[in-house]
């Protein structure tokens, strides 16, 4: 029972690097996201994908793309790091906004840029 | 627009007692998710507990149980019979049932004193 796989678990990055946050669900959910938690605050939803080919902004999207070309994977991509952009990705999957549909969460990124 | 709102950023209460989380929401659906949320110290997020706004009871699940009352709008996460292990940051969410995103709060850490 893999779930929510994120990878990598760390990363440090320069300023104006690039990289790629990988993101694979196996439960076959079409909603997918991305939030971002600061050092003790909550979580702030960066994307949000409700099926293959179709992805929307949250709260806070600047500075971030995202795909979405399978049902399985959902990957958030930075394009030129920015300091701000240290925090802690977490992706996560559920079925349709329906009644008790809990979001399911991967272990997180950490990303630090340097 | 959905907004959650934890007020007590931190508490700390003694080994086997008793205690309740708060969290306040505002929206203006009438169908609605709510949902409580653990992180430990090591990071990934727990879904804990599940509350309808069509429910009519009041959601338990083991030593969680969650005081809804629709009218003021709150969502309180009671813990009963606290554990050392249930030392982490709580986070309150919310979705509107047909939207895609899932709110969250800020966030209570609670400590749990032996």
């Amino acid at each position: 029972n893999a779930g929510v796989t994120q990878t990598p678990k760390f990363r440090i990055l320069k300023i104006g690097q690039s990289m790629t946050l990988q993101c694979t669900q196996d439960m076959n959910h079409n909603y997918m996201y991305w939030y971002r938690q600061d050092p003790g605050m909550g979580l702030k939803l960066i994307y949000y994908s409700v099926g293959a080919g179709i992805t929307d902004k949250g709260e806070v999207p600047n500075g971030y793309n995202v795909s979405r070309s399978t049902t399985e994977d959902f990957p958030l991509r930075l394009e030129l790091a920015a300091p701000s952009q240290t925090s802690v990705y977490f992706c996560a999957s559920s079925d349709p906004p329906g009644h008790h549909t809990e979001a399911f969460f991967g272990q997180g990124t950490r990303l630090t840029v340097v | 627009a959905q907004k959650i709102t934890q007020t007590q950023p931190g508490m700390f209460v003694q080994e086997k007692e008793a205690v309740t989380l708060d969290c306040t929401y505002d929206t203006s659906d009438q169908s609605y998710g709510l949902f409580w949320y653990k992180q430990p110290s090591s990071g990934e997020m727990i879904f804990l507990i599940y509350q309808g706004s069509y429910d009519e009871q009041n959601a338990t699940e083991g030593r969680y149980s969650l005081n809804f009352q629709k009218a003021r709008k709150s969502a309180n996460l009671v813990i009963s019979a606290s554990q050392l292990g249930d030392s982490a940051m709580y986070f309150c969410a919310m979705r509107e049932i047909g939207n895609e995103k899932l709110t969250f709060g800020t966030g209570t850490r609670l400590t749990i004193i032996p």
